[in-house]
């Protein structure tokens, strides 16, 4: 089956570091990627939809200079969470589909600001 | 606006036992409805997808039902087993807007000993 993967899994740094979010399609040309945020027994929460080669489309409420995607190809895409504070600690997760096809999520980056 | 409502929100049974998750949905226009396990600290496994014309599907002991008039969805588990453990989550595709999902807050189920 389709294959994401995401990477780091887990990120501990200190407050007002960027850090970068790395998420791959293995085995499928991903022409959207999509990234959300979990916190603790909440539901996934859609932060911004990438389409390669093109700007990512952010959700209300979700700083875009604050969270940089970048989606330079049809495997890759990259979210930078810049100057990191406490309060951006949380579990992301990325996923992507090709087409109209299902989404196929990565395992997540634990983010863990001190 | 488009909203997932999964119950209960959490649950114990033994293993062994069989268990249902329920799902109602408020998404329009629906295009298909995706149940999915969540381990804690990974990222969601898709279980299931059901379109708008399919009434069950199943996938070994995972079998999901589809009411697309009342907008209702189960997911059943049979002969549970520890493994079992996690969050499972109902997640309904609208048609177009860029395949967005609208994602339920999941069931916690726990299988005990």
């Amino acid at each position: 089956g389709a294959v994401v993967s995401q990477h780091p899994s887990r990120v501990i740094c200190k407050s007002g570091t960027s850090v970068k979010i790395e998420c791959r399609s293995l085995d499928f040309q991903a022409t959207t990627m999509f990234w959300y945020r979990q916190f603790p027994k909440q539901s996934l929460m859609l932060m911004a939809t990438s389409n390669e080669g093109s700007k990512a489309t952010y959700e209300q409420g979700v700083e875009k200079d604050k969270f940089l995607i970048n989606h330079a190809s049809l495997t890759l895409s990259t979210l930078t969470v810049t100057s990191a504070h406490p309060e951006d600690s949380s579990f992301y997760i990325c996923s992507a589909s090709a087409g109209n096809q299902p989404q196929h999520f990565g395992d997540g980056t634990r983010l863990s600001i001190l | 606006k488009n909203q997932v409502e999964q119950s209960p929100q959490s649950l114990i049974i033994l293993e062994g036992k069989n268990c249902t998750l329920q799902c109602n949905y408020t998404v329009s226009p629906f295009s298909n409805l995706r149940w999915y396990k969540q381990d804690t600290g990974r990222g969601p496994v898709s279980l299931t997808i059901m379109t708008f014309s399919e009434n069950t599907k199943s996938n070994g002991r995972y079998t999901a039902t589809l009411d697309a008039d009342t907008k209702q969805s189960s997911l059943h588990i049979t002969a549970s087993q520890l493994s079992d453990s996690a969050s499972y989550i109902c997640v309904v595709g609208g048609r177009g807007g860029g395949n967005k999902l609208t994602f339920g807050t999941g069931t916690q189920l726990k299988v005990e000993l």
